[in-house]
């Protein structure tokens, strides 16, 4: 069983850039989160999709968007980048109610992209 | 709303000793709760979770935790620290209530561990 994959491992940007992260699910997954990491603190909740639709959103601004694909794989794109951007991006998956009561909301992390904005 | 509060940013330990890292919780409705680590530069790995049943919960290890719903605590212990346990603790909460989905992950602000030889 292949768990959750993302890409790039780092990435290294310029203040205004955009950029796109990608997640791929572990399979069976149809649930797929992103956090951010900041240096030193805990991940911050951005957004959840659950079969390709939005399902909950933290408080990020507009320019922090998402997609997830029929696989359910998952992209977040980030627009107008800033310096405070820079962190660590988790995606996680979770089986949703396919996993059972018990385990609905049980999260399975990628090893996360280290976004730099210099 | 739910929040999560780890009561010691740094814990230092010596090698044999026990554990403790504290953790406090507020949710709306009856929540599951987790534990991770986090290694550095590897992701988080997940080490236990109460999701109202046993309210002592084992995990991988030598971890567990005890849910006390009077106190709104979680607290984690190892009876014996061991070097590779030296990482940041995360506790987590998730609200109990079922969604279509999922529920968001709401994450404490961590708890680095340093064990000592």
């Amino acid at each position: 069983e292949t768990g959750v994959t993302q890409s790039p491992t780092h990435l290294i940007k310029t203040r205004g850039q955009q950029v796109t992260l990608r997640c791929s699910s572990q399979s069976g997954h149809n649930t797929v989160s992103w956090y951010q990491q900041a240096l030193g603190q805990g991940p911050q909740f951005i957004f959840q999709y659950y079969r390709e639709e939005e399902n909950g959103r933290g408080n990020f601004p507009p320019r922090f968007s998402g997609l997830q694909f029929p696989n359910y794989s998952s992209e977040l794109n980030v627009n107008a980048l800033e310096l405070d951007d820079s962190a660590l991006y988790l995606c996680a998956s979770s089986p949703g109610l396919a996993g059972g009561p018990g385990s609905y909301n049980e999260q399975f992390f990628g090893p996360g992209t280290r976004l730099t904005v210099l | 709303a739910q929040s999560v509060t780890q009561l010691d940013s740094h814990v230092s330990v010596s090698e044999g000793t026990p554990v403790l890292l504290r953790c406090n919780y507020s949710s709306s409705y009856s929540p599951s709760l987790f534990w991770y680590v986090q290694h550095p530069n590897k992701g988080l790995q997940l080490l236990l979770k109460y999701t109202s049943a046993a309210t002592l919960v084992k995990g991988i290890n030598g971890f567990e935790a005890e849910f006390k719903k009077s106190e709104t605590s979680f607290h984690l212990t190892k009876p014996s620290a061991h070097m590779s346990d030296a990482a940041e603790y995360f506790c987590v909460v998730s609200d109990g209530k079922v969604k279509a989905a999922g529920n968001k992950l709401t994450f404490g602000g961590g708890t680095r561990v340093l064990v000592k030889p």
